[in-house]
């Protein structure tokens, strides 16, 4: 079955250093999201991306993070200057169509640990 | 915004017992998701149920949802020990086509 992939798996970095998290989304999936969940907590949405523009995002998105689709097979979401707060697991998501409609595949985390 | 709320929090459970979650949420939707997280990994979708539903079937899993109440369970019959996960209802908050919003999840623990 296609599935999501997110690459690191881990990330360790100084407070207020740049972070990219990668994922490579199903290959005819046109819809792309982030999502995070703090350890213990709830799956926060962070930003929807589609046809090459975000759709959607949430308070937590603000001007340091930015999403990017760089070619046809990656997703990626940066963190400009990283928090203590950023810490937590990162969720890449994509789907055939819009989220509402239509379920989520999921990649495994990128757990992020900011220092 | 905080849109669905799990009931219970936690949920420990012998095999072969069912199990049972609420979801609660506050905004008018379109379709009300399941999706159940493995300790450390990613979120596995379960079932989707529309606001014209009332019940939906897969497998062991049984979801019914009231839009009057604002309100869907999720019903696992004969739980086994590979059922232990943390389990999320999601929504759309009624305007098709938005990101789906998570609960804050009920931790189920099957034990044999």
């Amino acid at each position: 079955e296609p599935e999501v992939t997110q690459t690191p798996s881990h990330q360790v970095t100084q407070m207020g250093q740049e972070v990219i998290l990668r994922c490579v989304p199903i290959s005819n999936h046109l819809y792309f999201y982030w999502y995070r969940q703090i350890l213990g907590q709830k799956v926060e949405f962070l930003v929807s991306f589609y046809n090459n523009e975000i759709s959607e995002k949430s308070e937590i998105f603000d001007d340091q993070f930015s999403v990017e689709r760089p070619d046809g097979s990656n997703f990626t979401l940066k963190i400009r200057s990283t928090k203590l707060e950023d810490s937590a697991m990162y969720f890449c998501a994509s789907s055939e169509q819009r989220g509402g409609d239509e379920k989520l595949f999921f990649g495994s985390g990128t757990q992020l640990s900011v220092l | 915004s905080q849109q669905g709320e799990e009931d219970p929090q936690a949920l420990s459970i012998q095999e072969g017992e069912n199990a049972t979650m609420n979801c609660s949420y506050k905004t008018s939707i379109n379709n009300l998701q399941w999706y159940r997280q493995n300790s450390g990994r990613g979120l596995v979708h379960l079932i989707l149920i529309r606001s014209n539903e009332r019940e939906k079937h897969s497998g062991r899993l049984r979801v019914t949802l009231d839009t009057s109440k604002k309100s869907s369970s999720l019903l696992i019959t004969a739980s086994r020990a590979a059922d232990t996960a943390s389990y999320f209802c999601a929504t759309d908050e009624g305007q098709a086509g938005t990101a789906l919003i998570f609960g804050k999840g009920t931790t189920l623990s099957v034990s044999s």
